[in-house]
């Protein structure tokens, strides 16, 4: 089965901390993973997609197909980095169609 | 990015009333768009998969006949909660995919009294 796992419900650090947001997938194909950021009453946005291996806004993620993992990283966070982070997996299908972990709130103290 | 809009933002229904909710797709066309339910604090759970010109595919759990899922453009879907009760109060988005990935909504929070 689809799964995508975020172990932390939040995660505190301080500002200019380095921050790693946990993700796990299950998946028995091959996945396309992503992560989606939802800052304070706004819609959820595009972070960024493993296929693409960007850095947006000092954020990356390296999928680990031994691993299972697509950890999001950050070297120094941001005040501005405060939001609720999602990681989640689209099927091969390529619908479109998304399965979210249950997100992991970054609260980045000055 | 693309654009893609709910209406309403919120609304306020007695128990027993339907509500409809509409997805646009401002600046793109959209052949599948998607109806996520999110409750406070928590993930979003797909609901279903709206299909332009088909019927809807619905997630194991969510009734059809409750969440009816109409897709009669390439911009335009509408989510009618049926018979609306307090539990079904939640914060409804949807997302409109493309390439890689998917564009959402800005949400439609549905309080049933």
């Amino acid at each position: 089965a689809q799964r995508v796992t975020q172990p932390e419900k939040l995660l505190s650090v301080f500002k200019g901390a380095p921050v790693e947001l946990k993700c796990n997938y299950s998946y028995s194909g091959s996945p396309e993973l992503f992560w989606y950021v939802q800052y304070s009453r706004q819609r959820l946005q595009l972070l960024l997609r493993h296929i693409s291996r960007e850095s947006i806004k000092g954020f990356t993620a390296d999928l680990n197909k031994g691993e299972t993992s697509f950890h999001l990283k950050k070297p120094f966070a941001q005040e501005e980095d405060s939001a609720m982070y999602y990681c989640a997996l689209s099927d091969s299908s390529n619908t479109g169609k998304l399965i979210f972990g249950q997100g992991t709130t970054l609260q980045v103290k000055p | 990015g693309a654009v893609v809009s709910q209406h309403p933002s919120r609304v306020i229904c007695k128990s027993g009333t339907s509500v409809k909710i509409e997805c646009r797709s401002l600046d793109f066309q959209a052949t599948t768009m998607f109806w996520y339910r999110q409750f406070p604090k928590q993930s979003l759970m797909l609901m279903a998969t709206s299909n332009e010109g088909s019927k809807a595919t619905y997630e194991q759990g969510v009734e059809k006949d409750k969440f009816l899922i109409n897709h009669a453009s390439l911009t335009l879907s509408t989510l009618t909660v049926t018979s609306a009760h307090p539990e079904d109060s939640s914060f409804y988005i949807c997302s409109a995919s493309f390439q890689h990935g998917a564009f959402f909504g800005p949400g439609t929070r549905l309080t049933v009294l």
